[in-house]
């Protein structure tokens, strides 16, 4: 079993929707990461959390860390937002990384 | 402006020869991370270093090398005794901060293809 578990694995949407991404482990953190991997491209860190929410334009990020669950939301979708977005988790020690398999996002105009 | 740097972003080999991927940070990071990452696979650690001269060998290290001389540059060389060498290869760097606060960046990635 994987530490890390994204939903869904694949997700489809027509431009402007609203989309959710989501992101469970289940192993003790120190935080949270949010990767995009455009096809072909390099990985962008989108954000870093150990707590609440965070927001950047038309993405927010929320984690949980009693239910050890975490969202990526992207709002009015545009088909640049096409890529994989990876969730990433830090050990407690902050020695180790475990990685999610990533969802693949395709946003259609 | 600190970061992590990594190059070069698309690299291709003739099979059997070894190359080395660069991956520098001036972020006085202490540890850094080699990942490889194949389609539909999760990120799987290469190596890693926690400190200078210092590396441990993580799931995946066969036929890979690593080395550690400077605080800022972590190297990966991949020899000719990887049977898959064609991948995404990731580095990461951490700080380990006072009180528990880390920080963790991300390099963009190097694709390799060896041909």
């Amino acid at each position: 079993k994987n530490e890390v578990e994204q939903s869904p694995q694949n997700l489809t949407a027509q431009e402007g929707e609203f989309i959710t991404i989501n992101c469970s482990y289940s192993v003790g953190i120190s935080a949270l990461h949010w990767l995009q991997q455009h096809p072909g491209g390099g990985i962008v860190s989108l954000f870093m959390l150990s707590s609440g929410k965070k927001k950047h334009g038309r993405l927010i990020a929320t984690i949980n860390i009693q239910e050890k669950h975490s969202s990526l939301h992207i709002t009015a979708s545009h088909p640049r937002d096409s890529a994989v977005y990876i969730c990433a988790v830090r050990s407690v020690t902050g020695n180790q990384f475990y990685f999610g398999t990533g969802t693949s996002l395709t946003v259609i105009p | 402006d600190g970061g992590i740097t990594q190059s070069p972003k698309y690299l291709f080999r003739k099979e059997g020869q070894n190359v080395t991927l660069s991956c520098e940070q001036n972020l006085n990071h202490d540890a850094m991370y080699w990942y490889r990452q194949d389609p539909g696979q999760g990120l799987r650690l290469i190596y890693y270093s926690q400190i200078v001269n210092d590396f441990q060998k993580g799931d995946i290290a066969e036929g890979y090398s690593v080395s550690r001389e400077k605080k800022e540059s972590f190297p990966l060389t991949v020899t000719s005794a990887q049977k898959n060498p064609t991948a995404f290869y990731l580095c990461a760097s951490v700080l380990r901060g006072l009180g528990g606060n880390t920080e963790a960046f991300f390099g963009q990635g190097t694709r390799l293809t060896v041909v």
